[in-house]
């Protein structure tokens, strides 16, 4: 079984300011680790994803994550928030290389004050 | 390029009703995932079509069913519709050996 734990269901950064959303996952099998945006009333965009490799992953939008087995976390962040960021964030795991269903974590909601 | 289409995109239904949503994947796509995402709450697993046939489950009970046809889209049909059952209803598709999967805007779903 796989579970996904987002901390914070909501995020209040300042604009300009770092963006750190945290994510922490367990998987019985190597993992595949995605961040995926919904902004209000649409579907999921994906952000970024890690499969193999390079443990520091870049995305759209000026988004990165680290991939970090010994935490067994996945947070995302931004160097300087943008107004237009504001939406839900998920993050998901994938076992079977990435062909199984997606298990998401609840979402956090990310607010950018001006 | 169309990316993953679902329709209808708002509907309303009855307690007890049936309803059928229906998907078409991105152009190449061979493999569609249906997800439900309750108001507040991130999406959940459904189940997972490939050739036709439905390759994984989730934790959803025997209501829930789909098809997969020739072309690759896909149906997803609800029995007996409970209030709960109202969500937005989301699909993803990918293509073989691909990791990427890309979602729909969703169709949602009312209970009434």
């Amino acid at each position: 079984a796989q579970s996904v734990t987002q901390l914070g269901s909501h995020v209040s950064v300042s604009e300009g300011a770092l963006v750190l959303l945290r994510c922490n996952y367990s998987s019985s099998v190597p993992p595949y680790l995605f961040w995926y945006v919904q902004y209000p009333n649409q579907g999921l965009q994906l952000l970024l994803k890690y499969t193999t490799g390079a443990t520091l992953v870049k995305g759209i939008n000026g988004f990165e994550a680290e991939f970090k087995k010994s935490e067994t976390s996945f947070h995302l962040t931004k160097p300087s928030a943008h107004m237009s960021d504001a939406a839900e964030y998920f993050c998901a795991v994938s076992s079977g290389g990435g062909a199984d269903g997606l298990t998401f974590g609840k979402g956090t909601h990310l607010i950018i004050q001006p | 390029d169309a990316g993953v289409t679902q329709s209808p995109t708002h509907l309303i239904k009855t307690r007890g009703q049936q309803v059928t949503l229906r998907c078409s994947p991105k152009s190449g796509h061979d493999t569609v995932s249906w997800y439900q995402q309750a108001l507040g709450q991130g999406p959940q697993f459904i189940f997972q079509y490939y050739e036709e046939e439905e390759r994984q489950r989730g934790n959803f009970p025997d209501r829930f069913s789909g098809h997969q046809f020739p072309n690759y889209s896909s149906e997803l049909n609800v029995n007996a519709l409970l209030l709960g059952d109202s969500a937005l209803y989301l699909c993803a598709s990918r293509g073989t050996g691909r990791n990427t999967i890309y979602f729909g805007e969703g169709s949602w779903l009312t209970v009434v």
